[in-house]
């Protein structure tokens, strides 16, 4: 399995301010994908990333507010832009095996705004 | 868009008992997965099942892929106190010509045990 690294691991915020998330992985992958868990509820896609692509988002997220790097087959980011209190969650990167079919998940940062 | 019915919500049970979980859903998934989740950590994947009617054991956990390819069940044994978490199933499916692997993921079971 992969082994996935998430930076910042939690963040304190305020109102207005943008985090960039990053996101490492120990090998190459070709799909890398990142999810919000609010409080107490189950993991939405916010959007998948590809090398050399933009991202393709899902329903209900957009470019502005959650920009996506994926500079190289081992690395992503996710900014959380002009944030407020409901972008309170933890997001979560994670990796499609293509070998297997099977996604890995980072640690995940926890991010609260204030 | 899909939807995972997991059930129960919530399981209270005492050490030793065996557990059972499952999920359904209106849509067909190439591929069920079942991912356990600690407090402070990210999902970590269980058990992946890939054909109906598979049964796939891991250790003390078995899980199946329903005929239907529509749900799918997880059962614990002789549960531990380690097993306290966070399950949830998840259906992966690929978009036509999108050639991505998207994960839909259930509510999730929070699993209490007694010692």
């Amino acid at each position: 399995s992969a082994v996935i690294s998430q930076k910042p691991s939690r963040d304190i915020c305020q109102r207005g301010t943008s985090l960039t998330i990053q996101c490492q992985v120990d090998s190459q992958v070709t799909m890398m994908f990142w999810y919000r868990q609010q409080p107490g509820q189950s993991l939405t896609l916010i959007a998948t990333a590809n090398q050399g692509s933009e991202a393709t988002y899902e329903s209900g997220f957009v470019i502005d507010k959650f920009p996506i790097s994926r500079p190289n087959l081992t690395f992503s980011t996710l900014t959380v832009s002009n944030m407020s209190p409901e972008d309170s969650s933890i997001y979560l990167c994670s990796v499609d095996s293509s070998v297997f079919n099977e996604q890995f998940f980072g640690p995940g940062t926890r991010l609260t705004v204030l | 868009g899909q939807q995972l019915n997991q059930s129960p919500q919530s399981m209270f049970i005492q050490e030793g008992e065996d557990v059972s979980m499952n999920c359904t859903s209106s849509s067909i998934f190439n591929t069920w997965l079942w991912y356990k989740q600690d407090p402070g950590e990210g999902p970590v994947l269980l058990i992946a099942l890939y054909k109906a009617g598979e049964l796939t054991s891991n250790g003390r956990l078995t899980a199946q892929f329903g005929i239907t390819r529509k749900d799918s069940f997880l059962n614990i044994s002789a549960s531990i106190p380690s097993d306290v978490g966070i399950y949830f199933c998840a259906g992966q499916f690929e978009p036509s010509g999108a050639g991505s692997y998207q994960l839909t993921f259930g509510k999730g079971t929070k699993l209490s045990v007694i010692p």
